[in-house]
């Protein structure tokens, strides 16, 4: 089975600092994706970004971006220039690759404060 | 035009009653999932269904049972309602493609008195 570890319940970070959530997993599955979702107060599950295991770059979308490292199992994620916007829980998700689509597995999440 | 809905998005009912939570999808997508977000905010699948069939059922008490009655609904009705069923319950979709996203409904938070 699976196991998604986010070791940092909450965090906070200045409007416009950078910060970095952590996030490791355990899985002897060699082809996966792994998530990072936002939950905001409003409770709706957003997708921040996505990553392939089997692809060696890091995913970005625009001020959010991931450092993956396969052999480590670990998976962080850094949003840089934060905004309010940002507050929120963070969840790191893991999904293994099957013949048809396989449920997420969640870590227990960081709560992230983006303070002015 | 919601991709995923769920009805209602708020439930306070007393222990022992019956309840359904439903769900719609308009993407198109053959696999459902309900997922439950206790109060620690800890997320963990519930059911999964692909094309209105059962695929996992993740020990979940038999006082829940899904219903599937087309691939574009995947319903939950609960029975015996008790106090640690409290929770907000997700519904989700996504398509046949591994590199499809899941798509989340908007929640619905249950509150057993």
């Amino acid at each position: 089975a699976q196991t998604v570890t986010q070791s940092q319940p909450e965090m906070s970070v200045q409007e416009a600092e950078t910060v970095t959530l952590s996030c490791t997993y355990d899985t002897s599955e060699s082809n996966y994706y792994l998530f990072w979702y936002k939950q905001p107060p409003s409770r709706q599950m957003i997708l921040v970004i996505r990553q392939e295991a089997y692809k060696q770059q890091n995913a970005t979308e625009n001020r959010f971006s991931v450092n993956f490292q396969k052999a480590a199992k670990s998976f962080s994620l850094k949003i840089s220039d934060s905004q309010l916007g940002d507050t929120a829980m963070y969840f790191c998700a893991f999904m293994k690759i099957n013949s048809g689509n396989t449920p997420l597995v969640f870590g227990k999440g960081t709560r992230l404060s983006v303070i002015a | 035009d919601t991709a995923v809905s769920q009805t209602p998005k708020y439930l306070v009912t007393q222990m022992g009653n019956d309840k359904s939570i439903k769900c719609e999808q308009n993407l198109g997508h053959d696999t459902m999932y309900w997922y439950k977000q206790d109060s620690k905010k800890f997320l963990k699948i519930m059911f999964s269904y692909n094309n209105k069939e059962l695929i996992i059922n993740e020990t979940v008490p038999n006082r829940f049972s899904p219903k599937s009655p087309d691939k574009a609904h995947l319903n939950l009705h609960i029975n015996s309602l008790e106090l640690g069923d409290s929770a907000v319950y997700f519904c989700a979709s996504v398509g046949t493609s591994s590199t499809d996203t899941q798509y989340f409904g908007p929640g619905t938070r249950l509150t057993v008195l």
